[in-house]
């Protein structure tokens, strides 16, 4: 069965600094994709990044980008000049391209942005 | 576009009540989906509907019931609420399988 870890419950970085979430997952599928999440305290949930695992290169938006390995099935986002409106909780979630049912999400990483 | 919207916000419910949680959609999307999440966890799938008149279980359909009768609405109906249910339910939709899911605001639920 498919599973994503995210093994940073919590992660702090200065305003302005360069933060890495880390995420990893199990599967036997060879076509999925991949997405980044972020909640605000509003408990919307945003799309930040996605990534079709049968692309090598990696997804880039604006500050976000992603460190997608596909054999050692990681899939990292890196934020760049952190701001203090990306302070949330970010959840890295898998989906599966063969079952409609397969959505699994990691249980998070909140985000502090120290001032 | 309001996107996707979610009614109510927030609900007490007493054990046993029964209520139905309302989501709609504006942006022609054939795929629903409906999640819940408990604290300090991720989202998990409920059930999903691919277009209308079609729905499916996802990992935790125990306790609830959909149906989809638009391309518009998915409702979520809880026919006998438990504390277990207490959470926060969020709707989505996408276009297809590989649409990007976009998130309604979600519903706060409170079983007691």
């Amino acid at each position: 069965a498919q599973t994503v870890t995210q093994s940073q419950p919590e992660m702090s970085v200065q305003e302005a600094e360069t933060v890495t979430l880390s995420c990893t997952y199990d599967t036997s599928e060879s076509d999925y994709y991949l997405f980044w999440y972020k909640q605000p305290p509003s408990r919307q949930m945003i799309l930040v990044i996605r990534q079709e695992a049968y692309k090598q290169q990696n997804a880039t938006e604006n500050r976000f980008s992603v460190n997608f390995q596909k054999a050692a099935k990681s899939f990292s986002l890196k934020i760049s000049d952190s701001q203090l409106g990306d302070a949330a909780m970010y959840f890295c979630a898998y989906r599966s391209l063969n079952r409609d049912d397969k959505i699994i999400f990691g249980k998070g990483t909140r985000l502090h942005i120290l001032p | 576009n309001a996107g996707v919207t979610q009614t109510p916000k927030f609900r007490i419910l007493k054990i046993g009540q029964s209520m139905t949680l309302q989501c709609t959609q504006d942006m022609n999307h054939n795929y629903m989906y409906w999640y819940r999440q408990d604290p300090g966890m991720g989202l998990k799938l409920i059930y999903y509907s691919v277009g209308a008149g079609i729905t499916d279980k996802g990992e935790v359909p125990n306790g609830y019931n959909v149906s989809r009768s638009t391309t518009e609405d998915f409702p979520l109906r809880l026919e006998l609420a438990a504390p277990s249910q207490t959470s926060v339910y969020f709707c989505a939709s996408s276009y297809g399988l590989t649409g990007t899911q976009y998130f309604g605001p979600g519903t706060r639920l409170l079983v007691l």
